[in-house]
């Protein structure tokens, strides 16, 4: 079965250690992308990347950053930078990062710092 | 500004009813795509109908359609024969400029039995 696969379900972080999510996708897909989902709220862009070893910021980057070694892969890494990590990530991919391609989705991250 | 507007916060619907949920989108783009979005409480998000800005005709899938008025630059979800099932968060989104999409805030929707 083709998708995306998002691993853990829950992280659990200390103040002051960086942290780093992980994102594999098998549906060939060009573009990646990581989206963070506060309570109540709609999703803002962290960081996308439309081909292996180059990305771009999105709205909120501080305090993040990524890697994109594989196109399978794209990892997400919560620095202690970020000051108020606590939240819902999302990982997306679409075909070609073009604005008509589907984005789909992985099953998201529940990250709490306590 | 924003890009993705959802104006409805909130709505109820009668089981088997239909129900139309609300989004208008900001762009100057002549191309552009707009996609519905459903999640549930498990937190994924499941993609329900694209629309082109290009298409003619107002996508259909299933259930789902979407009524997509280009002059009012609004493209609303419309859910027939609501199933319990149903009650989730709503998010449309625009892939609207930049290669970047855009969320709206959500609408949460519950199915009344």
């Amino acid at each position: 079965d083709g998708g995306i696969t998002q691993s853990p379900k829950y992280l659990f972080r200390k103040e002051g250690q960086n942290v780093t999510l992980s994102c594999e996708q098998n549906l060939n897909h060009d573009a990646m992308y990581w989206y963070r989902q506060d309570p109540g709220q709609g999703l803002r862009l962290i960081y996308y990347s439309q081909i292996v070893n180059d990305f771009q910021k999105g709205d909120i980057a501080e305090g993040y950053s990524v890697s994109r070694e594989k196109k399978e892969s794209f990892p997400l890494t919560v620095t202690s930078a970020q000051k108020n990590p606590t939240a819902f990530y999302l990982c997306a991919s679409s075909m070609a990062g073009r604005v008509t391609d589907t984005q789909y989705f992985g099953p998201g991250t529940r990250l709490t710092v306590l | 500004a924003q890009k993705i507007t959802q104006t409805q916060p909130g709505m109820f619907v009668q089981e088997k009813e239909a129900v139309t949920l609300d989004c208008t989108y900001d762009t100057s783009d002549p191309s552009y795509g707009l996609f519905w979005y459903k999640q549930p409480s498990s937190g994924e998000m499941i993609f329900l109908i694209y629309q082109g800005s290009y298409d003619q005709q107002n996508a259909t899938e299933g259930r789902y359609s979407l009524n997509f008025q280009k002059a009012r630059k609004s493209a609303n979800l419309v859910i027939s024969a609501s199933q319990l099932g149903d009650s989730a968060m709503y998010f449309c989104a625009g892939g609207l400029e930049g290669n970047q999409f855009y969320f709206g805030t959500g609408t949460s929707l519950t199915v009344i039995p």
